[in-house]
């Protein structure tokens, strides 16, 4: 079966300080990904999505990046974290021949 | 491109009541409508989808509609119980690639 890992769970870093999250699925091959960012009590907003490797959309510009090294693994990062990057992220995979999105445990953010 | 809007934002049903949440979405090539719970804290997981070749489908107490036409698919909640309470969020499937969700519906079953 598939499995998504996402980690750190929990992250407080200083304002300026560089980010790098990551997120890798298991038991599928191909898979979109996605990374979201939730606010506290917000809704869902897509950062990135990735269709193969090093193929990158970005749906809101801000000072994060993405990147797709290899098949299975995602990574979110940052060179210089803002105090208004503080947030939920939450890395998530589709198949490509089925439509339901599963997400990651997801990570807390927050910038001090 | 997709626009998804969901109704109410807030919802306070007592236990054993049912609980309705709509969504309009805007795109009429959109073909796949899931739903998540969100509880306090932790991820999204998927409780209930429908494609649009299907009105309607059932999961014990869980149930989705879907109106093409209108463009708009509903979720049903019967018998609601105390751990129903949640953030509830419907989403469009975009051309395959990726999601747009709704804001989010906080539903509380009050005891």
């Amino acid at each position: 079966s598939q499995t998504i890992h996402q980690w750190p769970a929990t992250l407080v870093q200083p304002v300026g300080s560089p980010l790098s999250l990551e997120c890798t699925v298991e038991g599928t091959s191909n898979p979109n990904l996605y990374w979201y960012r939730q606010a506290a009590g917000r809704g869902l907003q897509l950062l990135f999505y990735s269709v193969g490797i090093g193929q990158i959309s970005s749906e809101v510009p801000q000072n994060l990046s993405a990147s797709r090294p290899q098949d299975r693994q995602f990574i979110l990062s940052s060179k210089k974290l803002l105090l208004s990057d503080s947030s939920f992220y939450l890395c998530a995979w589709r198949g490509q021949d089925t439509g339901e999105l599963f997400f990651g445990e997801g990570s807390r953010l927050t910038v001090l | 491109g997709e626009n998804v809007e969901q109704h109410p934002s807030t919802l306070s049903v007592q236990e054993g009541d049912s609980a309705v949440i709509k969504c309009t979405y805007s795109d009429s090539a959109s073909n796949y409508f899931p739903w998540y719970k969100q509880e306090l804290g932790k991820r999204p997981q998927l409780i209930i989808d429908i494609r649009s070749n299907v009105g309607e489908k059932k999961d014990q107490r869980i149930a989705v509609t879907l109106n093409k036409t209108a463009k708009h698919f509903s979720l049903h909640i019967t018998e609601t119980q105390p751990e129903d309470s949640a953030v509830y969020f419907c989403a469009a499937d975009n051309y395959g690639q990726n999601f747009v969700f709704g804001p989010g519906t906080r539903l509380s079953v009050l005891p």
